[in-house]
């Protein structure tokens, strides 16, 4: 059981490289997240989906694209990588609104850890 | 400005004592609340939520207490265990079909031995 499954666990970027960070997730969950975490902040919503195609921005959107082709993936984006955006980012999927008890439940993939020098 | 507050980074607890942990929130519109569990190198996963309508939900060895009036809610973990030693997070949100939770700065619970 998969569940979210996030690549790389480990990235080191030069300032100004761009790069994909992937999610996956298996559970046909409708919404799917990016979090970025950092020291003595919560998790901040970077971008959201609540369905194949559509896409929004969160708290901290800028620096990040997000494009969602398909129920199970959904990349984030980095144009042109800077060191402000050194982080913990975090995927996380839930079931849509109406899909059962477990509707209200977001399940986060384990983190990847990215160092832009 | 957090909207969202979790004022203890750290909290030390003997085995099979009582660890409660604490979050107040400024946002009188958020009506439904999630506390997570992390461990190293691992995502948040869920422990427990409670809607506004409630004051108090209990799972286990696990009980959220909400205290509306002083937008204060606080997690009690009874009898407390080594392997509940992690980060603890507190999330509000308004409404419990959004996918917008505003987090609180978490809480590193240390259970003792």
């Amino acid at each position: 059981n998969a569940g979210v499954t996030q690549t790389p666990k480990f990235q080191v970027l030069k300032t100004g490289q761009s790069m994909t960070l992937q999610c996956a997730q298996d559970m046909n969950h409708e919404y799917m997240s990016w979090y970025r975490q950092d020291p003595g902040m919560g998790l901040r919503l970077i971008h959201y989906s609540v369905g194949a195609g559509i896409t929004d921005q969160g708290e901290v959107p800028n620096g990040y694209n997000v494009s969602r082709s398909t129920t199970e993936d959904f990349p984030l984006r980095l144009l042109s990588a800077a060191p402000s955006q050194t982080s913990v980012y975090f995927c996380a999927s839930r079931p849509g609104q109406g899909r059962g008890s477990g509707k209200n439940i977001q399940y986060f993939g384990a983190g990847t850890r990215l160092s832009v020098l | 400005d957090q909207q969202v507050k979790q004022n203890s980074p750290s909290l030390s607890v003997q085995e099979g004592r009582i660890s409660i942990l604490n979050c107040d929130y400024t946002n009188s519109m958020f009506d439904y609340f999630l506390w997570y569990k992390k461990y190293p190198a691992e995502g948040p996963t869920f422990l427990i939520s409670i809607s506004s309508i409630k004051d108090k939900n209990e799972d286990g060895r696990f009980t959220v207490f909400l205290n509306k009036s002083a937008k204060h809610l606080s997690l009690h973990i009874v009898p407390s265990q080594p392997g509940d030693s992690a980060v603890y997070f507190c999330a509000a949100s308004v409404g419990s079909g959004t996918y917008k939770y505003i987090f609180g700065t978490g809480t590193r619970l240390k259970v003792l031995a």
